[in-house]
């Protein structure tokens, strides 16, 4: 079980827009940065949000990383059927001394 | 542009032991750390560990500890993950990925599906 709690599970129509919560506490979150990945089907996870709300070139501007206290968000916005994917977020954990998950949100696109 | 291209798949036997290697390419090799992050199927991300290629520390998760063994050669440009006293529980896809900072993986390999089975 991990430090991070996200849902399992969200979705939304093409079009809508959908928010991914990533809960932690104030040993993880509420004191770090915290990075978002995206996988889709079937390949590697890739980097989608660094430093909490920085988006790295290539990543659209529909995707947006927010954090307030001891969570994080993750809000995509006109969704398209290419966002359905599993979305993790990550934080370094200084007593693990190294990165660790949540538990992934599956991401379906109706 | 920042490639890591990763071994093939293996099939072992329990109680085996298991060497995956990550060849990099299109960065200065040493002066990154490479981290290990494992996905059993349908299951989430978990890091196994790192090495900081431009000193050697490595770092593993208590999880795997006296299990497995990151190392490196800096002339080949390639990072290894060794795993041994493979399990069926061990069974899982297999990343290497380039790590910028705290928990920012920003390049990642292809995978190694590595399968534990008698």
């Amino acid at each position: 079980q991990s430090v991070l709690t996200q849902p399992p599970s969200a979705s939304g129509t093409p079009g809508q827009g959908v928010t991914i919560s990533c809960s932690g506490s104030s040993s993880n979150i509420g004191s770090t940065y915290v990075y978002w990945y995206q996988q889709l089907p079937g390949t590697a996870p890739k980097l989608l949000f660094y430093r909490s709300n920085q988006r790295p070139s290539g990543v659209p501007d529909r995707f947006s990383g927010s954090k307030s206290g001891t969570s994080a968000s993750l809000a995509i916005s006109g969704l398209r059927s290419e966002d359905e994917a599993d979305y993790y977020c990550a934080v370094w954990d200084d007593s693990l001394g190294g990165p660790v998950f949540g538990g992934g949100t599956k991401l379906t696109v109706l | 542009q920042v490639q890591l291209v990763q071994s093939g798949a293996e099939v072992k036997k329990p109680g085996a032991s298991v060497k995956v290697s990550c060849k990099a390419s299109g960065y200065t090799f040493t002066n990154y750390v490479m981290s290990w992050v494992r996905q059993a199927p349908g299951q989430g991300l978990e890091c196994m560990g790192w090495i900081n290629i431009g000193n050697g520390y490595t770092k593993y998760s208590q999880r795997f500890q006296g299990r497995v063994t990151i190392t490196w050669d800096t002339s080949a440009s390639t990072a290894y993950m060794e795993l041994s006293g493979l399990r069926s529980e061990d069974t899982a896809l297999y990343y290497c990925a380039r790590e910028v900072s705290f928990s920012e993986l920003d390049h990642w390999g292809q995978g190694t599906l590595v399968t534990v089975s008698s």
